[in-house]
Parts: structure tokens; C-alpha cells; sequence
């Protein structure tokens, strides 16, 4: 089975902490992405990565950094935690659309970040 | 820019159909469409390509209008575990999946 980990279940920082979210996927999939869900606005795209060492931003990116050395891993770095990046994180990764592909995305079980 | 999905919520008895629809301002590649059950993460339903070809479970049934930029998910003879949330995700190109804010649906007996 495909398999999509994040590091942490469920994370408390505080405010001006550095946060690491870190998310390895085991199909060797050449797309990963991460999200952020919150209530009533569903899921939203921070940054994605279509191959080693490219990242692409999302809609929400302000506030957020990715790096993705290896294909396995897909780490989201929050530079300096606020309140307001209180959320739900969720990481997922796929082949391209394309080809015998059904580009489906695998989402990790996701990351409850809590800032203080 | 995230898809437009409605209804927002949908309330039904089992047995009974629901349509759910989702329209995006920009030209698209590819819908997807996925559940999400309470604290468990979103599950792959379908993914509906440019051209026609669709992928997915052969249970589930959805349309793709290339031209408006719409897709809509038809769940018939909803059962119970049917309820959950439902989201679309649009591809614009580049591999870029954006999501709408979901339907949540609850199937009651």
C-alpha cells in the first residue's frame, strides 16, 4: 500500500518558534504537496513540488518555506510561528495525470499544529 | 484561486440520490474528487481528465464540462457510508491540485 507519513500527529509551539513539518511518501511519486485545512475553507495549497529541488507556491505561501532534497521527503518550515497558522496540516504526494496515471493524490493522516 | 462547490451541506435519507458541483474561474486539466470521512484523510474517488477519459471507482459517477469549467459527483442509492465531506480539486496545469472549500454530506437512515 501507498504510504504517506508526517513526522507529528499533533504539534504545540510558540509564537516565534521555528516549526519543521516533515512528510515522506514510499511510491516514489514525482509531485508532493502541502496543504493547510481549516474549518469552513476547506483545504487550501501552500507550496507543491513536482520534482527534487523545485517548489512551486500555492495560493496561501506567505508565511511558510518548503524543501524537498530527496524525492521521498517534503518538509514544510514555518520561519517563525503564529497564531494564525494554527491548523490542520496535510501532506500528500502523486504521479503526474498523465500516461497510464490516474494522478491521484495519497494524503498523509496529517499534522495538528497548535501555536501559543 | 480555490474551486466553487455547492451545495455547502446536503442532508439525505439512504437510497436517495445528491449532485454535487463544483466551478472554477480558470481553464482546466483535470478535476478530482475525494472524500473525507471525520479525522481520517481524504480518499481518491475520481479524477476527470480534459478530453473525456475518466479514472476512478466504477461506482462513482461524475460529469466534466470542459468549456464552462464545471464538474459535478452524482452519488445514487446513497448508503450511510456515504457521509463525509466532499471535495473537488482542480488542475490548472503544472501538476498544481487546488481544492474548494467541500460538501459535507450526512446520509441519515
Amino acid at each position: 500500500d501507498v504510504k504517506v507519513t508526517q513526522s507529528s500527529r499533533y504539534l504545540v509551539k510558540r509564537t516565534g518558534e521555528k516549526v519543521f513539518l516533515e512528510c515522506v511518501q514510499d511510491m516514489d511519486h514525482e509531485n508532493m504537496f502541502w496543504y493547510r485545512q481549516d474549518p469552513g475553507l476547506g483545504l487550501r495549497l501552500i507550496y507543491f513540488s513536482y520534482d527534487v529541488k523545485m517548489k512551486e507556491k500555492g495560493d496561501i505561501p506567505e508565511g511558510y518555506s518548503v524543501s524537498r532534497e530527496k524525492k521521498e521527503r517534503f518538509s514544510l518550515i514555518l520561519e517563525s510561528a503564529s497564531t494564525n497558522q494554527t491548523s490542520m496540516y496535510l501532506c500528500a504526494s502523486s504521479f503526474p495525470s498523465s500516461g497510464g496515471n490516474t494522478g491521484e493524490l495519497f494524503f498523509g493522516e496529517g499534522s495538528r499544529l497548535t501555536v501559543l | 484561486q480555490q474551486p466553487v462547490q455547492s451545495p455547502q451541506a446536503v442532508i439525505l435519507r439512504e437510497g436517495e440520490d445528491a449532485v454535487i458541483n463544483c466551478s472554477s474561474s480558470k481553464a482546466l486539466y483535470s478535476v478530482h474528487w475525494y472524500r473525507q470521512k471525520h479525522g481520517e484523510a481524504p480518499v481518491f474517488l475520481m479524477i476527470l481528465l480534459k478530453g473525456g477519459e475518466q479514472k476512478g471507482h466504477e461506482k462513482i459517477s461524475a460529469s466534466f464540462n470542459e468549456k464552462k469549467q464545471q464538474s459535478s459527483l452524482y452519488l445514487t442509492a446513497s448508503q450511510l457510508s456515504y457521509s463525509g465531506t466532499y471535495f473537488c480539486g482542480t488542475e490548472g496545469g503544472y501538476q498544481k491540485v487546488t481544492f474548494g472549500t467541500g460538501t459535507k454530506l450526512q446520509v441519515i437512515p
